[in-house]
């Protein structure tokens, strides 16, 4: 069975210090691969997709990048962290759509807290 | 404009009844798909349930059904029979189109508290 983990779970770090999440996927191969940022309370907003290894497209303009340096394996990272960059974060694949649900597995998350 | 709207922030409902939790969509795809997520306080989301755009019947899982209208772009969630562990933040999801990437556009949630 599949299944996809990410760490750290938990993240407390100053303005200004760098961020390294990583997330792997098992069971899969050639998955399709998420990273999704929540604020409290607040939906979820797509930051990164991947298609492949080394095919990262960003959603949105910040201060975050992503790669995926293997097929099952996706980091999210910051050289700076910002305050604003505080929230939880969800690593998600799915499988290369071709019909029916497709829908996203999800991981655990990562609460990253800025001070 | 949103592309999934959730007017509900929060719900009430009494143990063992039903509750509708509302949700609209925004898209001028003819092929969509949406989604039904439940996210407990633990954080993680839990996929519940699917409606393709041309799927004839409303889709159901278990005590889960989706009432999909089309015309009126809604795919509210009906859960039956509510228990106390269904007390979580629920959240609808649509995919446009047949694009490769496969991403979701969320909604902003509804908080659903089971009252004993």
């Amino acid at each position: 069975s599949q299944t996809i983990h990410q760490w750290p779970a938990t993240l407390v770090q100053p303005v200004g210090s760098p961020l390294s999440l990583e997330c792997t996927v098992e069971g899969t191969s050639n998955p399709n691969l998420y990273w999704y940022r929540q604020a409290a309370g607040r939906g979820l907003q797509l930051l990164f997709y991947s298609v492949g290894i080394g095919q990262i497209s960003s959603e949105v303009p910040q201060n975050l990048s992503a790669s995926r340096p293997q097929d099952r394996q996706f980091i999210l990272s910051s050289k700076k962290l910002l305050l604003s960059d505080s929230g939880f974060y969800l690593c998600a694949w799915s499988v290369r759509w071709r019909g029916g649900p497709g829908e996203l597995f999800f991981g655990e998350g990562s609460r990253l807290t800025v001070l | 404009a949103q592309k999934i709207t959730q007017t509900q922030p929060g719900m009430f409902v009494q143990e063992k009844e039903a509750v509708t939790l509302d949700c609209t969509y925004d898209t001028s795809d003819p092929s969509y798909g949406l989604f039904w997520y439940k996210q407990p306080s633990s954080g993680e989301m839990i996929f519940l349930i699917y409606q393709g755009s041309y799927d004839q019947q409303n889709a159901t899982e278990g005590r889960y059904s989706l009432n999909f209208q089309k015309a009126r772009k809604s795919a509210n969630l009906v859960i039956s029979a509510s228990q106390l562990g269904d007390s979580a933040m629920y959240f609808c999801a649509m995919r446009e189109g047949r694009n490769a990437g496969n991403m979701l556009t969320f909604g902003g949630g509804t908080r659903l508290m089971v009252k004993p």
